[in-house]
């Protein structure tokens, strides 16, 4: 039982590329959710999905796109990226919205 | 407007030396409070959640506690290992089909041997 994985670990872009950053939960949960987190700031939510085939957007979607086409993967677009988005990101997932929720590793960004 | 406040940001402890960190909370209906754990490097790890003012929980040397406004973490006889930053966050009602957690900024722990 892995758990929340994710991938990659760490990667570096340059302004305007894209890329997709991977989550993968074999726990059975219907809830999974991508979180950003910034030096001294709290995480905030990107987008969530409550099963295959729906998604809804969070607190700070911009520049970010999502898709649910399994129970168990749910993966984090990030088209033309910016500096902005130099965060960590969090994939995370949960059986509900008011049950623990489990966290990945994180991804390390860095936009320049 | 929602909002999760964590006090103090930074606390350094002596081993041995018990204390307590805060989360006050303002939110439209409370469904559940969370306590995670993050060390360095990686993601949080869940330790307790709480449902309703009056409830404790407790593993090892942690024990929380809910009020209406307000959840404390108390530490006993800390150790050098408890080190970490710990996050609090709240769940509300919402009208969706579903909603994520509202996070603090998180406090700080050090405990020096």
């Amino acid at each position: 039982n892995a758990g929340v994985t994710q991938t990659p670990k760490f990667r570096i872009l340059k302004i305007g590329q894209s890329m997709t950053l991977q989550c993968t939960q074999d726990m059975n949960h219907n809830y999974m959710y991508w979180y950003r987190q910034d030096p001294g700031m709290g995480l905030k939510l990107i987008y969530y999905s409550v099963g295959a085939g729906i998604t809804d957007k969070g607190e700070v979607p911009n520049g970010y796109n999502v898709s649910r086409s399994t129970t168990e993967d749910f993966p984090l677009r990030l088209e033309l990226a910016a500096p902005s988005q130099t965060s960590v990101y969090f994939c995370a997932s949960s059986y509900g919205p008011d049950r623990e929720t489990y966290f990945g590793p994180g991804t390390r960004l860095t936009v320049t | 407007e929602d909002q999760v406040t964590q006090s103090p940001e930074a606390l350094r402890l002596q081993e041995g030396e018990s204390s307590s960190l805060n989360c006050s909370y303002t939110v439209s209906g409370l469904r559940g409070l969370f306590w995670y754990r993050q060390d360095p490097g990686k993601g949080p790890e869940f330790l307790f959640t709480l449902y309703s003012a009056g409830e404790e929980k407790e593993k090892e040397r942690l024990k929380a506690t809910l009020t209406k406004k307000e959840s404390f973490l108390h530490i006993t006889a800390p150790k050098p290992e408890d080190s970490a930053t710990y996050l609090c966050a709240v769940q509300h009602r919402s009208q969706g089909s579903g909603t994520a957690l509202i996070f603090g900024k998180g406090t700080t722990l050090s405990v020096s041997s």
